[in-house]
């Protein structure tokens, strides 16, 4: 099984920053790598497809990059509803399917 | 709009069984593969099982290996998920989400039900 480990575990910024999450591979996942938004009380969201295509309807200022075994998701200048815990998620090795265990994005 | 609508969580004892229902719209259904993922309370996501377009294939994690069974009806476009000797582990919110891509799998997950809380204990 395919080990995801996610830093910080929580990152605190203020709006209009950028944000960088990390996320490592306990091994190669070549490009299969998806990142997740979750707000309280919703269901996640699919951001980040194959380390760096936006899903449908994403914005622009979110980017994601990586191969291997290490990625990051990238916010380029926050907006207060960007706020929440983000996910990686990979599907090269399957099953199972795994995630990250979160990165908390708090306001500073 | 694509519409995933969970149902059939509550409080059961462990040991216990309960069914979780999906209905799906607004999409093709029985052209996609169709997933549950749990997130345990205060905790992170984690995927139960999978199921293939057409059910001919399911896989499932270890954790839930023998207990759990997914199962699709593509007459009413709804998912299941059957769960038997429910633990206090199984505690959790249950998602259907639906895969990315028609008929083979992406193994993404680009729409997601609302959730549905399965709570064990005596």
């Amino acid at each position: 099984e395919i080990v995801l480990t996610q830093s910080p575990a929580t990152l605190s910024l203020s709006p209009g920053e950028r944000a960088t999450l990390s996320c490592r591979a306990s091994q190669s996942v070549s490009s299969y790598l998806a990142w997740y938004q979750e707000k309280p009380g919703q269901a996640p969201r699919l951001l980040i497809y194959d380390a760096s295509n936006r899903a449908t309807g994403i914005p622009a200022r979110f980017s994601g990059s990586g191969s291997g075994t290490d990625f990051t998701l990238t916010i380029s200048s926050l907006e207060p509803e960007d706020f929440a815990v983000y996910y990686c998620q990979q599907r090269s090795n399957w099953p199972p399917y795994t995630f990250g265990q979160g990165t908390k994005l708090e306001i500073k | 709009q694509v519409q995933l609508v969970d149902s059939g969580g509550g409080v059961v004892q462990p040991g216990g069984s309960l069914r979780l229902s999906c209905a799906a719209s607004e999409f093709t259904f029985s052209s996609y593969g169709m997933h549950w993922v749990r997130q345990a309370p205060g905790k992170g996501l984690e995927w139960v099982a999978f199921i293939r377009y057409d059910g001919s294939n399911k896989y499932y994690v270890d954790s839930v290996k023998g207990r759990f069974t997914i199962s699709r009806d593509n007459s009413k476009n709804t998912l299941y998920l059957h769960m038997n000797s429910l633990r206090p582990e199984d505690t959790a919110v249950y998602f259907c989400a639906k895969d990315q891509r028609v008929v083979e799998p992406a193994g993404y997950f680009d729409y997601w039900g609302q959730g549905t809380l399965v709570t064990v204990s005596s």
